[in-house]
């Protein structure tokens, strides 16, 4: 079975400081795929980045990049100059092998402060 | 392209009321899932199909029935609402091989 966790309930940072949001993960597959997903306010699920098992590059996008540890099993999340946008709910997820489903973390909810 | 379409957006049940949640996706994707996202719980599955004609049930399939008679439609059936099942519910589609996953906007539905 997969398991995602995420051992920060919530996180405080100001706006322009980079953030980290941490994730580690449990499988005994040896192909999986690794996600984080933003959820504001409004309530949609909005994807921002994807690191594949056998990626050896950290997946970056934008202001965003994933710090892929895989001997530690950790995907942290990485948000460069933080912008008050970015007050949010954030999930880290894993795809199961077959690509079907997902498995999510609790979540880390970050508040941006001016 | 509307992407992956739930509906209804919002919904009051009494205890014992039954109902569907719809989803449906313009994608062609084959892999439809039901996620339900509670306070400090994350979203959690409960029932996914691969296919037409083929389900499978989740983490917490209990008190919800899915069928799959088409590639675009995969609704969710509520038998007899419980205050449990109070929860926000998000429906999510992939074509197999993918590294993406497509979320709905959600139905929050309450139990009273």
């Amino acid at each position: 079975a997969q398991k995602i966790t995420q051992t920060q309930p919530g996180m405080f940072v100001q706006e322009k400081e980079a953030v980290t949001l941490d994730c580690t993960y449990d499988t005994s597959d040896q192909s999986y795929g690794l996600f984080w997903y933003k959820q504001p306010s409004s309530g949609e699920m909005i994807f921002l980045i994807y690191q594949g098992s056998y990626d050896e590059q950290n997946a970056t996008e934008g202001r965003y990049s994933l710090n892929f540890q895989k001997a530690r099993k950790s995907a942290n999340l990485v948000i460069s100059a933080s912008q008050l946008g970015d007050s949010a709910m954030y999930f880290c997820a894993m795809r199961d092998a077959g690509y079907s489903t997902l498995t999510f973390g609790k979540g880390t909810m970050l508040l941006v402060s001016p | 392209n509307a992407g992956v379409t739930q509906t209804p957006k919002f919904q009051v049940l009494k205890t014992g009321q039954s109902m569907t949640l719809q989803c449906a996706q313009d994608m062609n994707h084959e892999y439809m899932s039901w996620y339900r996202q509670d306070p400090g719980m994350g979203l959690r599955l409960i029932h996914y199909s691969v296919g037409a004609g083929i389900t499978d049930q989740g983490e917490v399939p209990n008190g919800y029935n899915v069928s799959r008679s088409t590639t675009e439609d995969f609704p969710l059936r509520l038998l007899s609402a419980a205050p449990s099942q109070t929860s926000v519910y998000f429906c999510a589609s992939s074509y197999a091989g993918a590294d993406g996953y497509t979320f709905g906007s959600g139905t929050r539905l309450t139990v009273v």
